[in-house]
């Protein structure tokens, strides 16, 4: 069946990088555009990032464009979060998750729809 | 930048119908999907394209979307329908979330 499992968290300082990493099996995964979206503690859903499912294009939330940096590689069926400078409003739980449909693009409304999510990983910044 | 605006709590008596708002400029000009999250875990698609189920989920679960407003509604709400709700949308390449719903049933 479709997996996403996300690992890469921790307790970093402020200031300092992490990289995370999501991991899929059971589809295609070159076929498919990929997101990432977070959930401070206690609060609502906040997205951060997609990227093609080529890597031709990607998008970023203001409040983390020139910090963090969305990858894959294709080989490795692997999504990646670099997240660099992180500050203390970045801690929450940090998910990937898959566009619904494959070959979408930024233009297909179905580009922005997450049909499948994982469980998550925590990345907590603090001193 | 656009904003989505969602009440924080809705409450429904078991069997009853729950409709949860989402409001946003010209929101209706725009596709909205819903997401359901429950406690400890992660979001679950309920609607898209206004009003599309995933397949899986139950016929109870339907939306709209017209003006200013897409409307998630649960007829004949359960207990396990109890949960967070989130609208989304997007504006400009970029993702947007409401705020969320919590729903509980009474």
């Amino acid at each position: 069946q479709v997996q996403l499992a996300e690992s890469g968290g921790g307790v970093v300082q402020p200031g300092r990088s992490l990289r995370l990493s999501c991991a899929a099996s059971g589809f295609t995964f070159n076929s498919y555009g990929m997101h990432w979206v977070r959930q401070a503690p206690g609060k609502g859903l906040e997205w951060v990032a997609v990227m093609s499912y080529d890597g031709s294009n990607k998008n970023y939330a203001d409040s983390v464009k020139g910090r963090f940096t969305i990858s894959r590689d294709n080989s490795k069926n692997t999504l990646y979060l670099q997240m660099n400078s992180l500050r203390p409003e970045d801690t929450a739980v940090y998910y990937c998750a898959k566009v619904m449909l494959e070959r979408a693009t930024m233009t297909d409304h179905y580009y922005y729809y997450m049909d499948v999510w994982g469980k998550g990983t925590t990345v907590t910044v603090s001193s | 930048s656009y904003e989505l605006t969602q009440p924080p709590s809705v409450s429904v008596s078991p069997g009853q119908t729950a409709s949860i708002t989402c409001s946003g400029d010209k929101l209706g000009d725009k596709y909205a999907c819903w997401y359901q999250q429950k406690p400890g875990q992660s979001p679950v698609l309920v609607i898209y394209q206004d009003n599309r189920r995933p397949s899986g989920i139950p016929e109870r679960f339907s939306g709209s979307n017209s003006g200013n407003s897409a409307t998630l509604t649960i007829s004949e709400t359960q207990a396990m329908d109890e949960a967070d709700y989130y609208c989304q949308a997007w504006d400009s390449s970029a993702v947007v979330f409401g705020g969320g719903t919590k729903l509980t049933v009474l």
